[in-house]
Order: C-alpha cells, then sequence, then structure tokens
C-alpha cells in the first residue's frame, strides 16, 4: 500500500506523560499537513510543512505540541504532558502542490 | 476568508433511492473544493475534488458534485444509494496557496434497507 500511513493506530496514555505520533506520507508528496478531529467535529487544522519547512501552526498547536518533518520525509508530532483535553484523532495527510489531500487513517489519543 | 457550511448534520434515505448532500461555500477567491468520506474508525477518503475546470465533477463510487459559483454551492450527489455509503461526509474548501484546507461540520448519511 502506498497511501499514507500513522503509527500507532491507538495510543492510551495517563495525563502527564508524552506521546509522538508518525507519518508517513505518499513518497513524492511534498506537502505533510497535522489535523486533530474530535467526537462528532470535523477535522481542524494544526500544522503544515512544504518539505521539511513547517510553514504554518495553528493556535490549536500550544507549546506542548511540536512537529517535525526531517530530511521532507516521514514526520513527528510530540505531545508533552498530555492532558485529557488532548484526547482526539489526530490525523495526517499529504499532498502534492495544488492538489487534494491523502489522509492516513489516524492515530487515536485516549488520556486517562 | 473561506469556509463551507453543510445545511445537514444528518440525512437518512433508503437504499436504491438518491442522494443529496449540501454543501455552501465561503470564498474571497475562485476555490478548490473537495469532498471527503469517512467510514467509522477509518481514514478520510477524497471522494472527488473540484480545481476550476469542469463544474460537474465525478467522484469515486458513483458520487459527482456540481459547482455553481452563483449559488456558492458544491453539493454531492448519487443517483441511487447503497448500503456501503453510509458514513461521515465532509465538504472541504482550500485557501488560495492550498496550505490549508477548512472542513464543514459533515454530514453524517444513513441507507436504510
Amino acid at each position: 500500500d502506498t497511501g499514507v500511513s500513522q503509527d500507532p493506530r491507538h495510543k492510551i496514555t495517563k495525563r502527564g506523560q508524552n506521546v509522538t505520533f508518525r507519518c508517513d506520507p505518499i513518497s513524492e508528496h511534498n506537502r505533510l499537513y497535522w489535523y486533530r478531529q474530535t467526537l462528532g467535529q470535523g477535522p481542524e487544522f494544526l500544522t503544515y510543512f512544504q518539505n521539511e519547512a513547517q510553514l504554518e501552526k495553528s493556535r490549536l498547536l500550544s507549546d506542548r505540541f511540536s512537529a517535525e518533518r526531517p530530511k521532507g520525509s516521514f514526520s513527528t508530532l510530540e505531545i508533552q504532558r498530555t492532558e485529557q483535553g488532548d484526547s482526539a484523532m489526530y490525523l495526517c495527510a499529504s499532498s502534492l502542490t495544488g492538489k487534494g489531500a491523502f489522509f492516513g487513517q489516524g492515530t487515536r489519543l485516549t488520556v486517562v | 476568508a473561506q469556509s463551507v457550511t453543510q445545511l445537514d448534520s444528518h440525512v437518512s434515505v433508503s437504499e436504491g433511492t438518491p442522494v443529496l448532500l449540501r454543501c455552501n461555500y465561503s470564498s474571497s477567491y475562485s476555490p478548490s473544493l473537495f469532498w471527503y468520506v469517512q467510514h467509522p474508525n477509518k481514514g478520510l477518503q477524497l471522494l472527488l475534488k473540484y480545481t476550476s475546470a469542469a463544474t460537474l465533477v465525478k467522484g469515486i463510487n458513483g458520487f459527482e458534485a456540481e459547482f455553481k459559483k452563483s449559488e456558492t454551492s458544491f453539493h454531492l450527489t448519487k443517483p441511487s444509494a447503497h448500503m456501503s455509503d453510509a458514513a461521515e461526509y465532509f465538504c472541504v474548501v482550500s485557501d488560495s496557496t492550498g496550505n490549508q484546507f477548512y472542513f464543514g461540520t459533515g454530514t453524517s448519511l444513513t441507507v436504510i434497507p
């Protein structure tokens, strides 16, 4: 399968712990996005990379959140000192400039 | 600023009858518009996209959408619903740079056997 893959699919963590998610985009795609989706809502934009450069960050991305895309390939999203409000589905997407984005299946985070 | 409004949070149709999911957009420029489908516990799948070419866009699984600038609409249709179409559908607009995608709140489609 050459789609966007995310790992892990599910993560349960205790409040205050750090978590890291990984996204592998479609190989030729230069853009990579992170979105967050809570129950009953549409996905909300978190951040976006063009190649290895992080070009935009949403106000939703507090200082506990950090995303990287070293070498312009895979990306990681880290959440430090998790809070219950961080519980959500975290979606990664990739695209070629000007084309529609292709989404991964997401990582469901539950903070207990 | 750009945004989309999905006019119905829930739509129920009988199997074999037409589907209409409504979406209105707001954009200060010629927009790019998309429809995505999300099945339970699955990721988002791109159904179709409009990027200023033909106003009637055909997508996967028999879905199509028509861009109507005068009505600022991009409604999703399918002539005959199938049980497997039951899912959440999102209308999406991108910004002028294509850097961000703005999602509607979604329409949950139920197909009644």
